[in-house]
């Protein structure tokens, strides 16, 4: 079964500062991967995924994901934090194979940007 | 706005009632899955429904059931509510049985439920 981790339920980081939020997978087949972000009191919103097409994905807002399989990872990043980034973070995997391709996701992770 | 509907947004019930939860996915999207996010447990997927039929089942209580009607919408019922039950329960869409496709996945803002 496919399964999510990510490191650090909580990041905090300075305004204009890297983002790096951290997620590892457990998969038996390629995986299909994606993020999402959270804000307060409001739905989950696609932000990327890998389909295995690129190895580095953009997505909106200015976040990009890299998958490297040696490393089963899947970390997002930004060059530069910004005060609208502040909200909760998850990444998903997709399951695959017979009828199962629900989205497994892992715990979290709350961004804070400080001024 | 995603596409995706859910409604009520806010529901607050006594423990033992009934519920009815309802997502009416984006247009042209055949498959619904329901999710429950709590504190303790994050998010949970609960069940999956495509073009009409139940076709993946996750930790989804015996309390609980689900059905996607012939206009694509969905209901999740929740019975014999218990405080633990009181969660954020989203719905996602996505045209295919896989979640594959250019979109993937798309969200609603959830129902909030609190049990009393």
């Amino acid at each position: 079964a496919q399964s999510v981790t990510q490191l650090g339920s909580h990041v905090s980081v300075s305004e204009g500062a890297l983002v790096l939020l951290r997620c590892n997978y457990s998969s038996s087949v390629p995986p299909y991967l994606f993020w999402y972000v959270q804000y307060p009191n409001q739905g989950l919103q696609l932000l990327l995924k890998y389909t295995s097409a690129a190895t580095l994905v953009k997505g909106i807002n200015g976040f990009e994901a890299e998958f490297k399989k040696s490393e089963t990872s899947f970390h997002l990043t930004k060059p530069s934090a910004h005060m609208s980034d502040a909200a909760e973070y998850f990444c998903a995997v997709r399951g695959s194979g017979g009828s199962n391709y629900k989205l497994t996701f892992g715990k979290g992770t709350l961004l804070t940007v400080n001024p | 706005d995603s596409g995706v509907t859910q409604t009520p947004k806010h529901l607050i019930t006594a423990t033992g009632q009934r519920v009815t939860l309802r997502c009416s996915p984006r247009s042209g999207d055949l498959s619904v899955y329901w999710y429950q996010q709590s504190l303790d447990q994050g998010l949970q997927f609960l069940i999956q429904y495509y073009n009409g039929e139940e076709r993946a089942k996750g930790n989804i209580l015996e309390r609980f059931s689900a059905q996607q009607f012939p206009d694509l919408h969905s209901e999740l019922n929740l019975s014999s509510l218990e405080l633990g039950d009181s969660a954020l329960y989203f719905c996602a869409s996505s045209p295919t049985g896989t979640g594959g496709g250019g979109v993937g996945y798309t969200f609603g803002s959830g129902t909030r439920l609190t049990v009393v």
